[in-house]
Formats: C-alpha cells, structure tokens, sequence
C-alpha cells in the first residue's frame, strides 16, 4: 500500500518566492494533518482537515500561510511570501478517522525540507 | 504543553532489551497513550497506543502503571534499525497531538 506522498522532497528557494507544497494522503482515510518541524520548536501542528474540511487553523503562523483539500486525495500547503524564518521540514498526515476523539493512528509523510535564502 | 515526560537520551546494546520510560501524571480517564517514533530523515511513524491494559505488537510493547502516571515502551530486542527519537504522547479526548522532545536513543553495536 502506497504511504503518504509528499512532494517535492526537498525545496531551496530565494526569500519573497511563493512555495507550495503538495500532499497526497492514504485512500481511503478522511482527515489530514500539516505539520512543521525545527530544531527550536521540534514538530508543530498547523492545519487539520476531516473531510476536506478545514476544522483547526489555530497553528498556521501567519496569514502568509494557507492550506487547501480540493478534494479528498489531494491537499496543498502554501507560503506567500516566503522568509528565511520558514524554513524547516513540513509534514503531511493521514488518519483514517476523524482525528479528534478518536485514537486511530496518524501516518506520517515523508516530509518536504523547505530551504528559504 | 506537552503533558509527558521523557528522558533526553539513553543508550542500549544491540540485541538487548530497551525500555523507554514516560511520565504523564496529569493524565485523565478518557486519555490514550501514544508511542510513536521518528528515524533520521523520515516522518514520525505510529509505534503503539494503549489506554489501561498492556499492550503488545509486532513492533513494540507498552507497559501502563496501575496508575496511569507513568508508562514504558519496551523494545524486546534492539537493533541498528530502532535508533531513533521516540515520542510519548497523550490523545486527549477532542484534541490533536502535541509532540515533545521525545527520547532520542541510540543502539550500539
């Protein structure tokens, strides 16, 4: 069975670009989850999906961040403008249930480093 | 707020047991406990999840205190494969995941 795909893998970009990054979960599951990695801050939540819908945005940073599920196979997190802040290794999830109150098991992508220069 | 506890570091010889200890003394009745581990340049991956019994699979074993305030993942026979950072969290009911620094462990050869 195929995991999560995230793409691309790696991403090196000038401050002030727009970056997307993509994101396509398990079949099958219905929520899907954003996810930012630093060393300072370790792994952060940003935005969670059921459904395609958005239900938790509180983590996004900042209104230079949004995040879109067109459908259910499909998810993008995108950064305009980006800064050298942003730089750090994003994750995509998928659960196969809703991922509040329930304790199905998150499966994880294997992540996009995001370089800003 | 993470609501776990766990060692920075720890170290095991291959083929050895390993158990990864996990504090959560606010834990409340309807919190699962969550294992997961994160190897090098990889996403997190799923581990264990139990609840109030014991817990085994192929992976990994999760041992509950009869309290609940504490809990250990044991590792039956570490290997080269298992280093990595492992992360103890409690699913609170109506909540996400909140990550924290987790144990990094490292397996000698």
């Amino acid at each position: 069975d195929a995991g999560v795909i995230q793409s691309p893998r790696h991403e090196v970009t000038e401050m002030g670009q727009e970056v997307t990054l993509r994101c396509k979960p398990i079949s099958g599951h219905n929520s899907l989850f954003w996810y930012r990695q630093t060393m300072m801050r370790g792994l952060e939540l940003l935005i969670y999906f059921n459904n395609n819908v958005p239900i938790d945005d509180s983590g996004m940073p900042e209104d230079r961040f949004s995040a879109k599920m067109p459908n259910a196979s499909f998810s993008t997190l995108k950064i305009q403008p980006s800064e050298p802040r942003d730089s750090a290794v994003y994750f995509c999830a998928s659960s196969p249930n809703p991922g509040q109150g329930n304790n199905q098991p998150q499966h994880f992508g294997d992540g996009t480093r995001l370089s800003i220069l | 707020d993470a609501k776990t506890t766990q060692p920075n570091s720890m170290e095991s010889n291959e083929e050895e047991p390993v158990h990864l200890p996990c504090n959560h003394s606010t834990i409340s009745g309807t919190d699962y406990i969550h294992w997961y581990r994160q190897l090098p340049s990889q996403g997190p991956e799923y581990v264990i999840h139990g609840l109030t019994s014991n817990v085994n699979n192929r992976m990994a074993s999760l041992a509950i205190a009869e309290d609940r305030k504490s809990s250990t993942l044991i590792l039956h026979r570490a290997t080269l494969r298992d280093a990595a950072v492992y992360y103890c969290i409690l699913r609170v009911y109506g909540q996400n995941f909140v990550f924290g620094p987790g144990t990094r462990l490292s397996v000698l050869p």
